[in-house]
């Protein structure tokens, strides 16, 4: 099946700096990824839609300044948190979606602590 | 707009118990419909969907789940539960856009735990 990788799986940062988490499809080429963001105890929220060669679309509510998204191939996405505070600590997750039947694969996340 | 619920944040069984986790959609169009099980720190693991055709889908790990339409459910079932199947059980639905990429929109999931 599909594998999707992200690195790394847990980086502490200190407030005030930038983290960037990458988001590779191994074996397949994605021209649109997702990223999600998972709160302890809570359910996925989509923050982005990735897409190849093109500007991330956010949804409501997530500051596109402040997560930075590039989809610079068809296999990587990144995903920079700028000027980390506390309160963005949380579990990152990706997904990417194979051609052309959609399915969408799920990265093992990446665990993000700003302190 | 499109919701799901999961009405059980925390089940726990017993090993080799049946187990049948619900989930309720809203939606305004036909469905696709998904579940997914997480383990602790881990990403999302696709156990089966649903689009279109029998109602009653088959999916790794003995899982199974059954479209209800008439009661905007799908609800995950396993006859005997096994205690590495403790992990937290997300359902989730999208449109049916087969062959493009789709937002999902996901439970708050279920965390189901096992004892010996």
């Amino acid at each position: 099946g599909a594998v999707v990788s992200q690195h790394p799986s847990r980086v502490i940062c200190k407030s005030g700096t930038s983290v960037k988490i990458e988001c590779r499809s191994l074996d397949f080429q994605a021209t649109t990824m997702f990223w999600y963001r998972q709160f302890p105890k809570q359910s996925l929220m989509l923050m982005a839609t990735s897409n190849e060669g093109s500007k991330a679309t956010y949804e409501q509510g997530v500051e596109k300044d402040k997560f930075l998204i590039n989809h610079a191939s068809l296999t990587l996405s990144t995903l920079t948190v700028t000027s980390a505070h506390p309160e963005d600590s949380s579990f990152y997750i990706c997904s990417a979606i194979t051609s052309p039947s959609g399915e969408q694969y799920f990265g093992p996340g990446t665990r993000l602590t700003v302190t | 707009a499109q919701s799901v619920t999961q009405p059980d944040i925390h089940i726990t069984v017993s090993e080799g118990a049946s187990l049948e986790l619900r989930c309720n959609y809203s939606y305004g169009a036909t469905p696709y419909l998904f579940w997914y099980v997480q383990s602790p720190g881990q990403g999302l693991q696709l156990l089966l969907k649903y689009f279109s055709g029998d109602t009653l889908v088959q999916g790794i790990k003995g899982f199974e789940a059954e479209f209800k339409r008439s009661q905007s459910s799908f609800n995950l079932r396993k006859p005997s539960v096994h205690w590495s199947d403790a992990a937290e059980y997300f359902c989730a639905v999208g449109p049916l856009n087969t062959g493009t990429a789709s937002k999902l929109t996901f439970g708050t999931g279920t965390r189901l735990q096992v004892t010996l």
